[in-house]
């Protein structure tokens, strides 16, 4: 049980594209789900909160116009990179958890985006 | 706020060894959770093993155990009996409203 998919697994795009990711929990209904940015060879970072039904928690230096979260159901969370620059260019993992009272996160298997 | 450190880059174990790779951590939350989370090459975050911080026993999932100090904000993972599959990058964890992470450890596996 518990488990957490992500499409796709891996994005090529040019600069000055958005590209969208979409993270499912396939059998739990998500009240939170964390979106993570995890560069090469370093520590996963994250970058916001959302909860369903309401404008995601961004954490300090994450430019919330450029990284659209919607979660817009119970299931399901998107993650959109607007206006997609080479730097962007990085591992995104997202995580849901699977009711209020509990800390533990369910992570997804990631989506490798490169920018060209 | 709230820091978690792993001061170990890079560990390596011959087979079948012990090894314990550090981790401490800050937080003035009282409840809250520490994992070990283990990162194959595949990228694929798989839990290792969990401790809740009201919890005064070790954690214990088979090979792995958690030496849990809450005095001193320390949470050590040990791996007995190491094996290849071990070989991954190892990630300490901090969970309250939300996961802070260590900047891992890179475990190697000497056959």
């Amino acid at each position: 049980g518990a488990v957490v998919s992500q499409h796709p697994s891996w994005v090529i795009c040019k600069s000055g594209t958005s590209v969208k990711i979409e993270c499912r929990s396939l059998d739990f209904q998500a009240t939170t789900m964390f979106w993570y940015r995890q560069f090469p060879k370093q520590s996963l970072m994250l970058m916001a909160t959302s909860n369903e039904g309401s404008k995601a928690t961004y954490e300090q230096g994450v430019e919330k116009d450029k990284f659209l979260i919607n979660h817009a159901s119970l299931t399901l969370s998107t993650l959109t990179v607007t206006s997609a620059h080479p730097e962007d260019s990085s591992f995104y993992i997202c995580s849901a958890r699977l009711a209020v009272s509990s800390y533990e996160q369910y992570f997804g298997p990631g989506t490798r985006l490169t920018v060209t | 706020a709230q820091t978690v450190t792993q001061s170990q880059p890079e560990m390596s174990v011959q087979e079948a060894e012990t090894v314990t790779l550090s981790c401490t951590y800050d937080t003035s939350e009282s409840d809250y959770y520490l994992f070990w989370y283990k990162q194959p090459p595949s990228r694929q975050m798989i839990l290792v093993i969990r401790q809740e911080a009201y919890k005064q026993q070790n954690a214990t999932e088979n090979r792995f155990s958690v030496n849990f100090q809450k005095a001193a904000k320390s949470f050590s993972l040990k791996i007995s009996d190491s094996q290849l599959g071990d070989a991954a990058m190892y990630f300490c964890a901090l969970g309250t409203y939300k996961y802070i992470f260590g900047t891992g450890t890179r475990l190697k596996v000497l056959a």
